[in-house]
């Protein structure tokens, strides 16, 4: 069966700074790949994804992700982050063909002035 | 804004109670997930109906059970309350399978005294 693990529970970083949220997955094949972001009383949102093709992929808010086969990583990335960017990010993982997406623990990012 | 509706968005019930959490998909999209979110577990699979028909279980107990009807709104009936089940539900539709996005509602906060 698949999973997924988000190896950070928190992360504090500066606005300002770059940021860099990591996801390892778990599954015989190439999954499909996902980033979604919780902002407090809200759901979840779609980031951004990845199915196949280009391993650099790019989402919303200025987030891109990378898929590395060999290390079975997908982790997320943003060059400044913002305030507004504080919020919880979910790493998750879709079997192609299954019928159900798996996710990440979650890991908590704090941002700091 | 997802598309995707969920009510009551609070509920507070007693032990031994029997609750009904509601969703409407977002237009168009034949899939509809439920998740469950807690401190301790993170964000639970519970169940996924497609057009109608379950597709896929997860960690779904026995006192819990859903459907999806002929509008594909779906229903979790969630019986005989305990207190760790006090949690925040989340419905997420999609077009199809695992291999769309999900889109999130803004969940229910269920409390459990």
């Amino acid at each position: 069966a698949q999973s997924v693990t988000q190896p950070d529970i928190h992360i504090t970083v500066s606005e300002g700074a770059s940021l860099e949220l990591r996801c390892n997955y778990s599954y015989g094949a190439t999954p499909y790949l996902f980033w979604y972001v919780q902002s407090p009383g809200q759901g979840l949102q779609l980031l951004l994804k990845y199915f196949s093709g280009d391993t650099l992929v790019q989402g919303i808010k200025g987030f891109e992700a990378e898929f590395k086969r060999s290390q079975s990583s997908f982790n997320l990335r943003k060059p400044s982050v913002h305030w507004s960017d504080a919020a919880e990010y979910f790493c998750a993982v879709g079997v192609p063909g299954g019928f159900k997406t798996i996710f990440g623990a979650g890991t908590r990012l704090f941002v700091k002035a | 804004d997802s598309g995707v509706t969920q009510t009551p968005k609070h509920l507070i019930t007693a032990t031994g109670q029997r609750v009904t959490l509601r969703c409407s998909p977002r237009s168009g999209d034949l899939s509809v997930y439920w998740y469950q979110q807690s401190l301790d577990q993170g964000l639970q699979f519970l169940i996924q109906y497609y057009n109608g028909e379950e597709r896929a279980k997860g960690n779904i107990l026995e006192r819990f059970s859903a459907q999806q009807f002929p509008d594909l709104h779906s229903e979790l009936n969630l019986s005989s309350l305990e207190l760790g089940d006090s949690a925040l539900y989340f419905c997420a539709s999609s077009e199809m399978d695992s291999n769309s996005p999900l889109h999130f509602g803004n969940g229910t906060r269920l409390t459990v005294t």
